[in-house]
C-alpha cells in the first residue's frame, strides 16, 4: 500500500542549528513533492515545491532535496530560529489524478 | 486578498444533527479541496472540484458526507447525520489549475473545528 512517513516524534533543536526533517514514501512515483508549514490553529502554508527531475531546491534559509531512488525528501532549515517552531508537512502528487497526499507531519521546536 | 474563507470557525453539535461547513475560495482559483485533519489520521483529502465540477470524491468516508460547489465562489460540505467520530478540523483549500497538470501550491483556509457530542 502507499505510505508517506514523517517522524512522528517532535524534533527539538537549539537556535542557530540546522534542522533536518525527513519524508519517506513507498509505492508512489510522485511527479513532485511539496512542503508545508502548519502553526497551531491554522491551515497549512506552502513553503517549497520540488519536481522529480530536480535534486535540490532552495529558498532563503530553506533547502529541500528529493531522491527518487531512495524515495526520500529532506527538508533543511539553516540558522533556525524560535519562530521556525511549527509542524512541517510533506505532500506528494500521487494516488492518481491531481490530488496531493499529505504526510502526518513532524513538529519542530527551536529552543533559545 | 482575504484568502480562503471558512465558516463557522467552530461548531459544536449533537450526534444526529446536520452540519454544514462553508468555504469561499480565493477569487480566480478554479480548484477547490476539502480536507479533514485528525491526530490519528493526519490531513486527508475528502473531495476536490475543478471548475465547480467534482472530480474525485473517493475520500468521502460515507454517504453521510456530501459536498457541493454551486458556483466558483462558494462550496459546502454537509454531514447528515453527524456522529462523534466526525469530530475533526475541516479545511478548505483552493488553487489555480492550469492545463491538465498543475504543480501549483494550495492555499488553505483557517479550518472549521467540528465537535460532535
Amino acid at each position: 500500500s502507499q505510505k508517506i512517513e514523517q517522524n512522528s516524534e517532535a524534533l527539538n533543536i537549539q537556535e542557530g542549528k540546522t534542522a533536518t526533517l525527513t519524508c519517506n514514501y513507498t509505492n508512489y512515483s510522485p511527479a513532485y513533492l511539496q512542503w508545508y508549514r502548519q502553526d497551531p490553529g491554522r491551515g497549512p502554508v506552502f513553503l517549497l515545491l520540488i519536481r522529480e527531475n530536480e535534486k535540490e531546491k532552495r529558498k532563503e534559509r530553506l533547502k529541500v532535496t528529493f531522491d527518487t531512488t531512495l524515495k526520500q525528501s529532506l527538508f533543511h532549515i539553516t540558522a533556525s530560529q524560535p519562530a521556525d517552531s511549527a509542524t512541517y508537512l510533506c505532500a506528494l502528487l500521487g494516488g492518481g489524478g491531481n490530488k496531493l497526499t499529505f504526510g502526518t507531519g513532524t513538529q519542530l521546536k527551536v529552543e533559545l | 486578498d482575504a484568502g480562503v474563507i471558512q465558516s463557522p470557525r467552530h461548531e459544536v453539535t449533537e450526534m444526529g444533527q446536520e452540519v454544514t461547513l462553508r468555504c469561499k475560495p480565493i477569487s480566480g482559483h478554479n480548484s477547490l479541496f476539502w480536507y479533514r485533519q485528525t491526530m490519528m489520521r493526519g490531513l486527508e483529502l475528502l473531495i476536490y472540484f475543478n471548475n465547480n465540477v467534482p472530480i474525485d470524491d473517493s475520500g468521502m468516508p460515507e454517504d453521510r458526507f456530501s459536498a457541493k460547489m454551486p458556483n466558483a465562489s462558494f462550496s459546502t460540505l454537509k454531514i447528515q447525520p453527524s456522529e462523534p467520530r466526525d469530530s475533526a478540523v475541516y479545511f478548505c483549500a483552493s488553487r489555480i489549475r492550469q492545463g491538465v497538470e498543475s504543480y501549483n501550491e494550495q492555499f488553505f483556509g483557517p479550518g472549521t473545528r467540528l465537535t460532535v457530542l
